[in-house]
């Protein structure tokens, strides 16, 4: 079993859908939670980080964590064709080694 | 945040040479990271470059195969040794502005094609 899991997709969606990605995890030591976007020929960007449990808000972007379910998701509101991407979910404990998630293939389509 | 230069951005080489990436970051870090990304794939970490100090490498990445060189807080190479088309893959840089690993910024790859 992995230990980062993420439904590739891919997920294709109509301009301005709200969309959801998620990944779970089986290793309760982490605490650090991050998004990533990565366009086609690009290295990944930093989107979202949360620590611990919680939700966090940026723009049109929300993070959520929940430990107790050792689940994470990122939501994006009035979702946009720029959004089209790769989004990596990335998580880490005290080691401070980031293990990632395949990444979900998003379209969103005009 | 930090801005990563990779270079080469792609090449395509042949079985048995080696390929070395360079890494060059516009700040001083403590830690470089250099990551492989296969087709379809996530991102595995191969290893972690200290300056001053021998490079750490994850399970089933060796130093013969991928030697890694960190002469300062700002640079740091990645060789690829004895290549095969099982080396095909994107090879990535970041580095770490966060504590612990909390902000890892990218380079923009190197897409390495072996024929």
């Amino acid at each position: 079993q992995k230990e980062v899991e993420q439904d590739p997709g891919p997920l294709s969606v109509p301009e301005g859908a709200i969309v959801s990605l998620n990944c779970t995890y089986s290793n309760s030591a982490f605490q650090y939670f991050m998004w990533y976007r990565q366009y086609s020929r690009k290295g990944p960007e930093l989107l979202m980080y949360t620590y611990s449990s919680g939700n966090k808000e940026d723009g049109r972007f929300t993070a959520q964590v929940d430990k107790s379910s050792k689940y994470i998701s990122l939501f994006i509101r009035d979702s946009q064709p720029s959004d089209s991407a790769t989004y990596l979910c990335a998580m880490t404990g005290n080691t401070g080694k980031l293990i990632f998630g395949q990444g979900t293939t998003l379209q969103v389509k005009p | 945040s930090a801005v990563i230069s990779q270079k080469p951005s792609r090449d395509i080489c042949q079985r048995g040479t080696s390929l070395t990436i360079q890494c060059q970051v516009d700040s001083q870090v403590t830690m470089m990271f250099w990551y492989r990304q296969q087709p379809g794939q996530s991102l595995t970490l191969i290893a972690t470059a200290n300056q001053g100090s021998e490079a750490t490498y994850e399970s089933g990445f060796v130093i013969d195969k991928f030697p890694i060189s960190r002469p300062n807080l700002t640079f740091s190479t990645l060789t690829v040794s004895n290549m095969s088309p099982e080396d095909s893959s994107i090879y990535l840089c970041s580095v770490d502005k966060g504590a612990p690993n909390t902000e890892a910024f990218f380079g923009q790859g190197t897409r390495l094609t072996v024929v």
